[in-house]
């Protein structure tokens, strides 16, 4: 039972162009959402993370939003750069559940110069 | 480089053996998790520790087993190795047990033949 899921496995976007990464949950007792990006032989970077109760948080290029009653979020890049082309992963928690994360399947982002 | 580290980085061993991996958290974190990336079931949690003691248990083999101690670092040990468990063991550690951030190590990619 997959509880978060990330339906895209691949994108690709031309770079200064916006980049939207989109993640679907099942599970309302999550508490708080984060993204995380992945570059080969490399270990998951956090990104941003937004609590439930919120429905947007920006930090520079990166924005999430967050629509609880369609259990979904997307993350967006503007403007997109070759830079970001890596794998981002969606991840949630419930704070009553442990820290543990739990995370959707990955979409790999490509951007093209 | 986000302060955890993981030895070793590949580590190819037999069909019913027993591994070792070892994972030291960033300095002052005092929560370390584990977890599992395999090519069919994603990124998934194993087991995480908070100042040496089990905190929250995840989709973990009885074959593994974890533990962490008094300086912090952590060992999640595997045993009775299958093909199976060819995957990328990631360690991460966050300051407190609770809280959104976990910073990932780079892994360790295991090779059972």
């Amino acid at each position: 039972d997959q509880q978060v899921k990330q339906n895209s496995p691949s994108l690709s976007v031309q770079e200064g162009r916006i980049s939207i990464l989109n993640c679907d949950y099942t599970n309302s007792m999550f508490d708080y959402f984060l993204w995380y990006k992945k570059y080969p032989a490399e270990g998951p970077t956090f990104l941003i993370s937004i609590s439930s109760i919120k429905d947007k948080n920006e930090d520079g290029r990166f924005t999430v939003f967050l629509n609880k009653s369609a259990k979904h979020l997307s993350l967006h890049i503007v403007p997109s750069q070759p830079g970001d082309s890596a794998v981002y992963f969606c991840a949630a928690i419930m704070n009553n559940a442990g820290n543990m994360l739990t995370f959707g399947g990955g979409t790999r982002l490509m951007v093209k110069p | 480089d986000s302060g955890v580290t993981q030895t070793p980085k590949h580590l190819i061993t037999a069909t019913g053996q027993r591994v070792t991996l070892r994972c030291s958290p960033r300095s002052g974190d005092l929560s370390v998790y584990w977890y599992q990336q395999s090519l069919d079931q994603g990124l998934q949690f194993l087991i995480q520790y908070y100042n040496g003691e089990e905190r929250a248990k995840g989709n973990i083999l009885e074959r593994f087993s974890a533990q962490q101690f008094p300086d912090l670092h952590s060992e999640l040990n595997l045993s009775s190795l299958e093909l199976g468990d060819s995957a990328l063991y990631f360690c991460a550690s966050s300051l407190q047990g609770t809280g959104n951030e976990q910073f990932f190590g780079p892994g360790t990619r295991l090779t059972v033949l």
